[in-house]
């Protein structure tokens, strides 16, 4: 089992100003297809996760730009450049270079 | 527009089975493959199985804490996906979500980007 670590596990983020979130695999998410299957998710409080960014830095439909994902391998990394409201809940990660789906342990983000 | 909603949650007893159900609209289900994730009260997330489209064999795999007890299907006439789940133990207990695959050029499953609203799931005595 691959096992996804996210720190922190909480953040407390003044609005407007940046916040990030690790995740460290225990082993490379590099697929054989030379794709890297690493995706973030947004569960806001009393509702489904919604996908925020997918192979690593793709954001998906909707997502506004200012967040961002990064990484290669084992390290990656969401970032919200500029932290408003309606962003507060709980983030994770989630590997795919395994059909056997790992989640972090969720990032819980509020506002100061 | 995409949707997924959940059916088929409720109280059941330790031992005994329950099938979920999730009915879609607004996509092409046949193309597409199915996961399950269940999240248990005040805890994160947790992927149950899986179930390819029927194009490529629809082959399911399940993590290691349900195999043997719980069984994805489809009937893509109906776009629906089922998880039917036996020999329920008090630790099953979580809001189950059905959510949509988007496949790899490999055809293998890569991330969720749709989820139902989730049912809830009490297995309980």
């Amino acid at each position: 089992e691959i096992v996804m670590t996210q720190t922190p596990l909480s953040l407390s983020v003044t609005p407007g100003q940046p916040a990030s979130i690790s995740c460290k695999s225990s082993q490379s998410l590099l697929h054989s297809d030379a794709r890297t299957y690493l995706s973030w998710y947004l569960q806001k409080s009393g509702q489904s996760p919604q996908l925020l960014i997918y192979e690593v830095s793709n954001r998906f439909s909707g997502v506004p730009d200012r967040f961002s994902g990064s990484g290669s391998g084992t390290d990656f990394t969401l970032k919200i450049s500029r932290v408003e409201a309606e962003d507060v809940g709980v983030y994770y990660c989630m590997q795919s270079r395994s059909v056997f789906r790992t989640f972090g342990q969720g990032t819980k983000v509020e506002i100061k | 527009e995409v949707q997924l909603v959940e059916s088929g949650g409720g109280l059941v007893q330790p031992g005994r089975s329950l099938r979920l159900s999730c009915t879609t609209s607004g996509f092409s289900f046949g193309d597409f493959g199915m996961s399950w994730v269940r999240q248990a009260p005040g805890k994160g997330l947790e992927w149950v199985g899986f179930i390819g489209s029927t194009a490529y064999g629809g082959t399911t795999e399940y993590a290691a804490s349900v195999k043997g007890r719980f069984t994805i299907s489809r009937e893509d006439s109906k776009s629906v996906a089922y998880l039917q789940m036996n020999s329920l133990r008090t630790e099953d207990t979580a809001i189950y979500y059905c959510t949509r695959e988007e496949m790899s050029p490999i055809a293998a499953p890569i991330y969720f980007d749709f989820w139902g609203q989730g049912t809830l799931v009490t297995v309980s005595s």
